[in-house]
């Protein structure tokens, strides 16, 4: 069965502190995907990666980054968290082709305090 | 660019009743479509999908044809059950790379 794995489920994190958030995925897929969700705006991309070390910003990069060292793992990093980055955040991978799903993991609840 | 409408929510509806869910599409080219659902508590999941105009999409009772001369991709189920109820998201996809959702739409079904 496909696997997306988001390391937490809830996160509670001080404002001005940087935070890691971790996905794997054990599918092989070449793309993986960083989403943020929020009430009223649906899923808003931040970043994606269509290969090991390849990233490209999506529609809301500010204030995030990104690290994929690894064909598996795809980090997304808050350099340093503000309270407006309290949200849910989705990670996501696929094979690369415009037919394909993509898989998500179960989200980590971030609240920035 | 890409973007997808979806109907405002939530829809409240009475167990066995008949449900729809308006989605239109702008893109360039030709996009996939799909219809992902999340149920309370956990990530998306694919519901359905079409790749082609006058493709129908289907699984779990629900349904969604690709209409390219509307830009649309109508989600419906003939008789929603409790078990239903979850926000479901219209998607759609140019390239190889980028997801375009929509905002999602709540469907709570009371019995």
């Amino acid at each position: 069965d496909v696997k997306v794995t988001q390391s937490s489920r809830y996160l509670v994190k001080r404002t001005g502190e940087k935070v890691f958030l971790e996905c794997v995925q054990d599918m092989d897929h070449e793309n993986m995907f960083w989403y943020r969700q929020d009430p009223g705006l649906g899923l808003r991309l931040i970043y994606f990666s269509y290969d090991v070390k390849m990233k490209e910003k999506g529609d809301i990069p500010e204030g995030y980054s990104v690290s994929r060292e690894k064909k598996e793992r795809f980090s997304l990093i808050l350099e340093s968290a503000s309270t407006n980055q309290t949200s849910m955040y989705l990670c996501a991978s696929s094979l690369i082709g415009m037919n394909t799903e993509a898989f998500f993991g179960q989200g980590t609840r971030l609240t920035v305090v | 660019g890409n973007s997808v409408t979806q109907m405002e929510g939530p829809v409240t509806l009475s167990e066995e009743a008949f449900l729809t869910i308006n989605c239109t599409y702008t893109a360039t080219g030709y996009p996939s479509l799909f219809w992902y659902v999340q149920y309370p508590g956990e990530g998306l999941q694919l519901l359905l999908k079409a790749t082609k105009a006058d493709d129908k999409g289907s699984n779990k009772g629900f349904e969604a044809t690709y209409r390219k001369e509307t830009t649309s991709f109508h989600l419906e189920k003939g008789s929603v059950q409790v078990s239903d109820s979850a926000v479901y998201f219209c998607a759609l996809r140019t390239s190889y790379q980028k997801v375009t959702f929509g905002t999602g739409t709540k469907l709570q079904v009371i019995p």
